[in-house]
């Protein structure tokens, strides 16, 4: 079956350290984005890409970077100079602008 | 910029109720609009897309209309069940050449047995 695999399912983060999620999806989409969920803040948008190895901010990139080396993968890196990484992270994917998003299961990150 | 609102944050109706959830976003401009389910803990799952040029799409008990005129659209869910109980998130898509998808805060639903 198609689908967007994300992992971890639980990540587990220290002060100052880089921890990076994995998005990996076989539809043949080329758009691919990621966001961050808050308790009663909605999803936000933190990088996204319409092609390989392009990729734009969305509205929170700041201590957050990505990677698009391969159609199918779409790495999110959050490194330490993100001040409040503990979210809940959700990658998605679109054929086209047209079509409709289809998200992944999540990873939530908290930091210890 | 665009807002989308979903009014209220909660909702909690008996089993068997029909009801209507509602989503306005402020940028009429819009390419399409979706709607999504996400239980707790879990990813989001793509209920109905709208495309601007349609009225209204349908999938089982769902319904989903659009009003591009005066930014509004509902989402009725016909016989709820406990089972339908859920956030539910619409989100649109405006037009423009790096355009992205926008999401209302969503709405919890609480079908009681």
């Amino acid at each position: 079956d198609g689908g967007i695999t994300q992992s971890p399912k639980y990540l587990f983060r220290k002060e100052g350290q880089n921890v990076t999620l994995s998005c990996e999806q076989n539809l043949n989409h080329d758009a691919m984005y990621w966001y961050r969920q808050d308790p009663g803040q909605g999803l936000r948008l933190i990088y996204y890409s319409q092609i390989v190895n392009d990729f734009q901010k969305g509205d929170i990139a700041e201590g957050y970077s990505v990677s698009r080396e391969k159609k199918e993968s779409f790495p999110l890196t959050v490194t330490s100079a993100q001040k409040n990484p503990t979210a809940f992270y959700l990658c998605a994917s679109s054929p086209d602008r047209g079509y409709g998003y289809t998200f992944g299961s999540g990873t939530r990150l908290t930091v210890v | 910029k665009q807002e989308v609102t979903q009014i209220p944050a909660a909702l909690s109706v008996p089993e068997g109720e029909n009801l209507v959830l509602n989503c306005s976003f402020t940028d009429s401009a819009i390419y399409n609009l979706q709607w999504f389910r996400q239980d707790p803990g879990k990813g989001l799952t793509s209920l109905l897309l709208i495309q601007s040029s349609q009225r209204e799409q349908t999938s089982g008990r769902l319904n989903a209309s659009l009003d591009k005129s005066s930014g509004r659209s509902t989402l009725y869910i016909a016989a709820s069940q406990p089972g339908d109980s859920a956030t539910y998130l619409c989100a649109v898509l405006i037009t423009g050449a790096n355009s992205k998808l926008t999401f209302g805060k969503g709405i919890t639903l609480s079908v009681r047995p």
